[in-house]
């Protein structure tokens, strides 16, 4: 089955910190890949995508990814995280239809 | 980006009567539409998906005839809960796309039945 997989729960992280989510998929084809956040009682917001092309993505609120075939992995990253990035992050991939999601991790970046 | 619109945001209703939740697409339209439960803590979990004038495609283990999605417009979709009881309190979320594209979310609605 094609899914994707949030190894962690969690993720502390102090302010200023860079900060990593990681996500591994396990796709057959060309995976199309998401990272979206959810603040508490909220929808899903987008935050980047790789479809193809460069391996390193950049998203909103300064995050980015980097897509590795090797490893099969697609980490969130971000070089200095903010208390406001706390949230809930969901990896993501899509066929032509159904968008699939991971777990979840909740980060939580301290003072 | 796209803007997609849910509503309400919360209902309280009572047990046995239903519930209607709509998702708008305010600016694009959404040749596909999803409808989403998300349990506290936990992840999102696929109800249905629906294409415009079509029926919706429920996932396993999810009433179709509990949950009726409606796609009469390529801007809108509606949930509606029927004979709503205490085990159908949750976050639903709804969201849309076209083709290939990044899904747009709605904020979500916190249905409390009681």
């Amino acid at each position: 089955a094609q899914s994707v997989a949030q190894p962690e729960d969690q993720v502390n992280v102090a302010e200023g910190n860079p900060l990593t989510v990681k996500c591994t998929y396990s796709v057959s084809g060309n995976p199309y890949l998401f990272w979206y956040v959810q603040y508490p009682n909220r929808g899903l917001q987008f935050l980047l995508k790789y479809i193809t092309g460069d391996n390193l993505v950049k998203g909103s609120y300064g995050f980015e990814a980097e897509f590795n075939k090797s490893q099969t992995s697609f980490h969130l990253k971000k070089p200095s995280a903010l208390v406001s990035d706390s949230a809930l992050y969901f990896c993501a991939h899509t066929g032509f239809q159904k968008l699939v999601f991971g777990t979840g991790t909740r980060l939580l970046v301290s003072p | 980006g796209a803007v997609v619109s849910q509503h309400p945001s919360w209902v309280i209703c009572k047990s046995g009567t239903s519930v209607k939740i709509e998702c708008r697409s305010l600016d694009f339209q959404a040749t596909t539409m999803f409808w989403y439960r998300q349990f506290p803590k936990q992840s999102l979990m696929l109800m249905a998906t629906s294409n415009e004038g079509s029926k919706a495609t429920y996932e396993q283990g999810v009433e179709k005839d509990k949950f009726l999605i409606n796609h009469a417009s390529l801007t809108l979709s509606t949930l509606t809960v029927t004979s709503a009881h205490p085990e159908d309190s949750s976050f639903y979320i709804c969201s849309a796309k076209t083709g290939r594209t990044e899904a747009f979310f709605g904020q979500g609605t916190r249905l409390t039945v009681v």
